[in-house]
Protein backbone atom coordinates (compact mmCIF):
# COMPACT_ATOMS: atom_id res chain seq x y z
CA UNK A 1 0.00 0.00 0.00
CA UNK A 2 1.46 2.84 -0.75
CA UNK A 3 -0.40 5.48 0.70
CA UNK A 4 0.44 9.19 -0.55
CA UNK A 5 3.05 9.75 -3.43
CA UNK A 6 4.26 13.12 -4.66
CA UNK A 7 6.64 13.55 -7.53
CA UNK A 8 8.86 15.04 -7.91
CA UNK A 9 10.77 15.17 -4.56
CA UNK A 10 13.20 18.02 -5.48
CA UNK A 11 12.76 20.50 -8.14
CA UNK A 12 14.57 23.98 -9.13
CA UNK A 13 12.69 26.46 -10.83
CA UNK A 14 13.22 30.02 -12.50
CA UNK A 15 11.13 32.91 -11.78
CA UNK A 16 8.56 33.33 -14.20
CA UNK A 17 8.36 29.41 -14.89
CA UNK A 18 5.37 26.78 -14.24
CA UNK A 19 5.55 23.55 -13.26
CA UNK A 20 2.69 20.74 -11.39
CA UNK A 21 3.39 19.36 -8.14
CA UNK A 22 1.92 15.82 -8.57
CA UNK A 23 -0.02 13.95 -5.75
CA UNK A 24 -1.34 10.89 -5.73
CA UNK A 25 -3.34 8.20 -3.16
CA UNK A 26 -4.63 4.47 -3.61
CA UNK A 27 -6.77 4.72 -0.12
CA UNK A 28 -10.05 5.68 -1.43
CA UNK A 29 -9.66 8.72 1.14
CA UNK A 30 -12.13 11.91 0.11
CA UNK A 31 -10.33 14.49 1.11
CA UNK A 32 -6.78 16.01 0.29
CA UNK A 33 -4.94 18.62 0.88
CA UNK A 34 -1.71 20.48 0.06
CA UNK A 35 0.54 22.22 2.27
CA UNK A 36 3.59 24.40 2.54
CA UNK A 37 6.24 24.58 5.15
CA UNK A 38 8.58 27.51 4.90
CA UNK A 39 11.73 27.32 7.17
CA UNK A 40 10.81 27.53 11.47
CA UNK A 41 6.99 27.54 10.68
CA UNK A 42 4.13 25.37 10.61
CA UNK A 43 2.40 23.72 7.79
CA UNK A 44 -0.09 26.20 6.07
CA UNK A 45 -3.38 24.97 3.95
CA UNK A 46 -3.11 25.95 0.21
CA UNK A 47 -5.81 24.23 -1.19
CA UNK A 48 -7.95 21.25 -0.15
CA UNK A 49 -10.67 19.10 -1.81
CA UNK A 50 -13.75 17.30 0.27
CA UNK A 51 -13.82 15.31 -2.95
CA UNK A 52 -13.62 14.97 -7.12
CA UNK A 53 -14.75 17.85 -8.54
CA UNK A 54 -14.79 20.38 -5.74
CA UNK A 55 -11.91 22.52 -4.82
CA UNK A 56 -11.43 24.90 -1.77
CA UNK A 57 -9.05 27.54 -0.92
CA UNK A 58 -6.81 27.60 2.44
CA UNK A 59 -4.67 29.79 3.79
CA UNK A 60 -2.36 30.83 1.37
CA UNK A 61 -3.95 30.25 -1.93
CA UNK A 62 -2.23 33.15 -4.18
CA UNK A 63 -0.25 32.10 -7.04
CA UNK A 64 -1.46 28.43 -6.81
CA UNK A 65 -4.44 26.38 -8.59
CA UNK A 66 -5.75 22.47 -8.00
CA UNK A 67 -7.52 20.26 -10.24
CA UNK A 68 -9.40 17.27 -8.62
CA UNK A 69 -10.88 15.25 -11.92
CA UNK A 70 -10.39 11.77 -9.95
CA UNK A 71 -10.78 10.73 -6.77
CA UNK A 72 -6.72 9.85 -6.69
CA UNK A 73 -5.28 12.52 -7.84
CA UNK A 74 -4.71 16.22 -6.73
CA UNK A 75 -2.05 17.97 -8.64
CA UNK A 76 -0.94 21.47 -7.73
CA UNK A 77 -0.16 23.48 -10.44
CA UNK A 78 2.19 26.88 -10.00
CA UNK A 79 1.96 29.35 -12.50
CA UNK A 80 4.60 32.54 -13.02
CA UNK A 81 7.13 31.16 -9.79
CA UNK A 82 8.26 33.34 -7.58
CA UNK A 83 10.88 33.30 -4.77
CA UNK A 84 8.40 33.25 -2.18
CA UNK A 85 7.07 30.38 -3.31
CA UNK A 86 10.15 28.21 -2.38
CA UNK A 87 9.44 25.76 0.03
CA UNK A 88 8.57 21.97 0.85
CA UNK A 89 5.20 21.11 -0.33
CA UNK A 90 3.33 18.10 1.43
CA UNK A 91 -0.07 16.82 -0.15
CA UNK A 92 -2.37 14.40 2.37
CA UNK A 93 -5.36 12.64 2.62
CA UNK A 94 -7.95 11.55 5.25
CA UNK A 95 -10.95 9.63 4.89
CA UNK A 96 -13.32 12.35 6.65
CA UNK A 97 -12.40 15.65 8.35
CA UNK A 98 -12.92 13.77 11.43
CA UNK A 99 -9.48 11.62 10.99
CA UNK A 100 -6.18 12.33 10.41
CA UNK A 101 -4.35 12.69 7.84
CA UNK A 102 -1.78 10.70 5.92
CA UNK A 103 1.04 12.81 4.53
CA UNK A 104 3.45 12.58 1.19
CA UNK A 105 6.64 12.70 2.11
CA UNK A 106 6.85 16.16 0.33
CA UNK A 107 8.02 18.31 -2.81
CA UNK A 108 11.25 20.56 -2.34
CA UNK A 109 10.93 23.12 -4.54
CA UNK A 110 13.59 26.32 -5.17
CA UNK A 111 12.41 29.18 -6.99
CA UNK A 112 15.88 31.62 -8.49
CA UNK B 1 -3.00 35.81 14.21
CA UNK B 2 -1.43 31.66 15.21
CA UNK B 3 -4.31 30.11 16.47
CA UNK B 4 -2.09 27.29 16.95
CA UNK B 5 1.16 27.95 19.08
CA UNK B 6 4.14 26.32 20.13
CA UNK B 7 6.49 28.25 21.98
CA UNK B 8 9.17 26.12 21.99
CA UNK B 9 11.24 25.53 19.06
CA UNK B 10 13.57 22.94 20.54
CA UNK B 11 13.52 20.84 23.47
CA UNK B 12 16.48 18.77 24.71
CA UNK B 13 16.58 15.75 26.86
CA UNK B 14 18.30 12.85 27.88
CA UNK B 15 17.65 9.42 27.30
CA UNK B 16 15.30 7.64 29.45
CA UNK B 17 14.00 10.70 30.87
CA UNK B 18 10.28 12.49 29.89
CA UNK B 19 10.09 14.99 27.35
CA UNK B 20 7.24 17.00 27.63
CA UNK B 21 6.02 19.52 24.72
CA UNK B 22 3.88 21.97 25.28
CA UNK B 23 0.84 23.45 22.65
CA UNK B 24 -1.35 26.90 23.59
CA UNK B 25 -4.39 27.25 21.02
CA UNK B 26 -6.70 30.55 20.93
CA UNK B 27 -9.76 29.11 19.16
CA UNK B 28 -12.38 27.84 21.64
CA UNK B 29 -14.31 26.26 18.88
CA UNK B 30 -11.15 23.53 18.53
CA UNK B 31 -12.75 19.88 19.21
CA UNK B 32 -10.31 17.84 18.36
CA UNK B 33 -6.17 17.83 18.79
CA UNK B 34 -3.46 16.05 17.33
CA UNK B 35 0.15 15.40 17.37
CA UNK B 36 2.04 14.90 14.52
CA UNK B 37 5.83 13.64 13.94
CA UNK B 38 8.49 14.42 11.55
CA UNK B 39 11.49 13.51 10.61
CA UNK B 40 13.93 15.06 8.21
CA UNK B 41 13.25 14.53 4.24
CA UNK B 42 9.83 12.94 5.11
CA UNK B 43 5.98 13.94 5.86
CA UNK B 44 4.55 14.38 9.10
CA UNK B 45 3.29 11.26 10.57
CA UNK B 46 0.17 10.85 13.09
CA UNK B 47 1.48 10.38 16.63
CA UNK B 48 -1.65 10.71 18.62
CA UNK B 49 -5.20 12.88 19.34
CA UNK B 50 -7.11 13.54 21.79
CA UNK B 51 -11.29 14.94 21.63
CA UNK B 52 -12.37 18.31 23.56
CA UNK B 53 -14.30 15.89 25.25
CA UNK B 54 -11.40 13.94 27.36
CA UNK B 55 -8.93 15.11 29.28
CA UNK B 56 -5.95 12.49 28.63
CA UNK B 57 -5.40 10.07 26.24
CA UNK B 58 -2.66 7.28 26.33
CA UNK B 59 -1.12 5.10 24.04
CA UNK B 60 2.16 3.44 25.03
CA UNK B 61 4.71 5.63 25.43
CA UNK B 62 3.06 8.48 24.57
CA UNK B 63 -0.10 10.77 26.49
CA UNK B 64 -1.43 13.87 25.75
CA UNK B 65 -3.34 16.00 28.06
CA UNK B 66 -5.29 18.66 27.35
CA UNK B 67 -6.39 21.37 29.78
CA UNK B 68 -9.56 23.09 27.99
CA UNK B 69 -9.93 26.35 30.52
CA UNK B 70 -6.31 26.80 30.16
CA UNK B 71 -6.50 26.23 26.66
CA UNK B 72 -3.26 24.11 26.43
CA UNK B 73 -2.41 20.70 25.77
CA UNK B 74 0.76 18.99 26.08
CA UNK B 75 2.44 15.51 24.80
CA UNK B 76 4.17 13.57 27.42
CA UNK B 77 6.83 10.80 26.00
CA UNK B 78 7.76 8.56 28.66
CA UNK B 79 10.72 7.02 28.58
CA UNK B 80 12.33 8.53 25.50
CA UNK B 81 14.38 7.62 23.30
CA UNK B 82 17.10 8.64 20.53
CA UNK B 83 14.84 7.32 17.99
CA UNK B 84 11.87 10.21 19.08
CA UNK B 85 14.30 13.15 18.12
CA UNK B 86 11.90 14.36 15.08
CA UNK B 87 10.32 17.68 15.16
CA UNK B 88 6.79 17.64 16.89
CA UNK B 89 3.88 19.25 15.48
CA UNK B 90 0.67 20.05 17.57
CA UNK B 91 -2.55 20.45 15.26
CA UNK B 92 -6.06 21.63 16.09
CA UNK B 93 -9.45 21.67 13.88
CA UNK B 94 -13.13 22.68 14.59
CA UNK B 95 -15.75 20.32 13.67
CA UNK B 96 -15.80 19.68 9.79
CA UNK B 97 -12.61 22.08 9.58
CA UNK B 98 -9.23 21.28 8.39
CA UNK B 99 -6.17 20.89 10.44
CA UNK B 100 -4.72 24.09 11.79
CA UNK B 101 -0.61 23.33 12.56
CA UNK B 102 1.55 25.18 15.11
CA UNK B 103 5.31 26.20 14.34
CA UNK B 104 6.69 22.74 15.30
CA UNK B 105 9.43 21.75 18.52
CA UNK B 106 12.16 19.83 17.71
CA UNK B 107 12.83 17.04 20.17
CA UNK B 108 16.17 15.93 20.74
CA UNK B 109 16.97 12.89 23.23
CA UNK B 110 20.76 12.57 23.82
CA UNK B 111 21.92 8.78 24.30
Amino acid sequence: NAGVTQTPKFRILKIGQSMTLQCTQDMNHNYMYWYRQDPGMGLKLIYYSVGAGITDKGEVPNGYNVSRSTTEDFPLRLELAAPSQTSVYFCASSYSAEYGYTFGSGTRLTVV
Amino acid sequence: DQQVKQNSPSLSVQEGRISILNCDYTNSMFDYFLWYKKYPAEGPTFLISISSIKDKNEDGRFTVFLNKSAKHLSLHIVPSQPGDSAVYFCAARRSQGNLIFGKGTKLSVKP
